[in-house]
């Protein structure tokens, strides 16, 4: 199993680019969810996501689009990139809730310049 | 929604000492903590969790404890080793029927000194 896995790896978008952020899991998990990691502020909740088809806000929603159409993918979308949005972007997944082991991908480090 | 709150934000021990991290959060309903452990430029991984009708659990150097009524739990560390070193996260997770989500705190960056 490859786990969690994350792409592009690193990113840079001019501001008002748009872009997506992919996430896929090979372990058949139902709950999947993205976070941004910045300095001093650790890991922030931007969507998430209990199964196919059923998607949900976190902390720190605006500005990103989610997506769930298979259970294996989770992307996010950015519409319109901003220079705040610079920052390390993780994905996570688990078995079926959130109450669960998070297993995360690598991260996908991005700047908006 | 829910709030975690971390401290200390850094920390810095002996070789060989303990360390203690300590989490409050904020909705009552909360029925799992999480602690992430992640390395530099490495992705957060679960070093150890309790759920809320527990009080304290240990796995060799770590233990972590739960007080319910206080709302807050904490990480404690003993006989630190240099690859102790990292970025530790609490979480609290929170279920209801229309919601599922874990809330991280803001992380503590421990320092082992040799």
């Amino acid at each position: 199993n490859a786990g969690v896995t994350q792409t592009p790896k690193f990113q840079v978008l001019k501001t008002g680019q748009s872009m997506t952020l992919q996430c896929a899991q090979d372990m058949n998990h139902e709950y999947m969810s993205w976070y941004r990691q910045d300095p001093g502020m650790g890991l922030r909740l931007i969507h998430y996501s209990v199964g196919a088809g059923i998607t949900d806000q976190g902390e720190v929603p605006n500005g990103y689009n989610v997506s769930r159409s298979t259970t294996e993918d989770f992307p996010l979308r950015l519409l319109s990139a901003a220079p705040s949005q610079t920052s390390v972007y993780f994905c996570a997944s688990s078995y079926s809730a959130a109450r669960q082991t998070q297993y995360f991908g690598p991260g996908t480090r991005l700047l908006v310049l | 929604g829910e709030n975690v709150e971390q401290h200390p934000s850094t920390l810095s021990v002996q070789e060989g000492d303990s360390a203690v991290i300590k989490c409050t959060y904020s909705d009552s309903a909360s029925n799992y903590f999480p602690w992430y452990k992640q390395e530099l430029g490495k992705r957060p991984q679960l070093i150890i969790d309790i759920r809320s009708n527990v009080g304290e659990k240990k796995d060799q150097r770590i233990a972590v404890t739960l007080n319910k009524t206080a709302k807050h739990f904490s990480l404690h560390i003993t006989e630190t080793q240099p690859e102790d070193s990292a970025v530790y996260f609490c979480a609290a997770s929170i279920e209801y029927s229309s919601a599922s989500k874990i809330i991280f705190g803001s992380g503590t960056r421990l320092s082992i000194r040799p």
